[in-house]
């Protein structure tokens, strides 16, 4: 079975450019979460969406948005992209949204944004 | 005081041997907690999830939480080269409408031949 996908693999943008990173779930899962890690750290939550419906909100700024497709794949979209946005961007899927759902990865995109 | 806290590591363990990673958290309304492994430049692998205090087996993993001492832990046995990498701890609440992984920063393991 397929895992988590996400595409592209590898983005490279300049400030202020906005971009779409695409995320396709595990068949069957309902739910994807969206996270950004920098090097070092933890992953930091972003979105999390269950149902075509926002689940959950992370300390972001409105410049990161989301959403998430009839299929149950998803998109993260960020404008004005700062140089600090540079980061690994992770999906992740899971059945549902509650606490006892586990998530798995996808590959992740790295950013770069010069 | 960090939400979810490991050391950071470098932990170092001959091959063969016991590894035990720990993890702290501060929320005691957590009810989630989960393991994963993560090879440099890739993305986190989940190794094990515990939601009752205990153990939980899962071949060389297990798993041990104590919800009175906030405090969750990996124990490796029969330690591999294969299993280094940064171990991350991330619980989970279920918080209203905001449900999410909170993480730590992660414990390196380094298993030496």
């Amino acid at each position: 079975d397929a895992g988590v996908t996400q595409s592209p693999t590898h983005l490279i943008k300049t400030r202020g450019q906005h971009v779409t990173l695409r995320c396709s779930p595990i068949s069957g899962h309902k739910s994807v979460s969206w996270y950004q890690q920098v090097l070092g750290q933890g992953p930091q939550f972003i979105f999390q969406y269950y149902e075509k419906e926002e689940r959950g909100r992370g300390n972001f700024p409105d410049r990161f948005s989301a959403r998430q497709f009839p299929n149950y794949s998803s998109e993260l979209n960020v404008n004005a992209l700062l140089l600090g946005d540079s980061a690994l961007y992770l999906c992740a899927s899971s059945l549902g949204a509650g606490p006892y759902n586990e998530q798995f990865f996808g590959p992740g995109t790295r950013l770069t944004v010069l | 005081q960090k939400e979810v806290e490991q050391n950071s590591g470098p932990l170092s363990v001959p091959e063969g041997a016991i590894a035990s990673l720990n993890c702290t958290y501060s929320d005691r309304g957590s009810q989630s907690f989960f393991w994963y492994r993560q090879y440099s430049g890739k993305s986190p692998e989940l190794i094990m999830s515990i939601y009752s205090n205990g153990d939980k087996e899962d071949g060389r993993f297990t798993a041990q939480l104590n919800k009175a001492s906030q405090y969750v832990s990996l124990l490796i046995r029969d330690s591999q080269p294969s299993d280094s990498a940064t171990y991350l701890c991330a619980v989970k609440r279920n918080a209203g409408n905001n449900r999410k992984l909170i993480w730590g920063l992660g414990t390196s393991l380094a298993v030496n031949p």
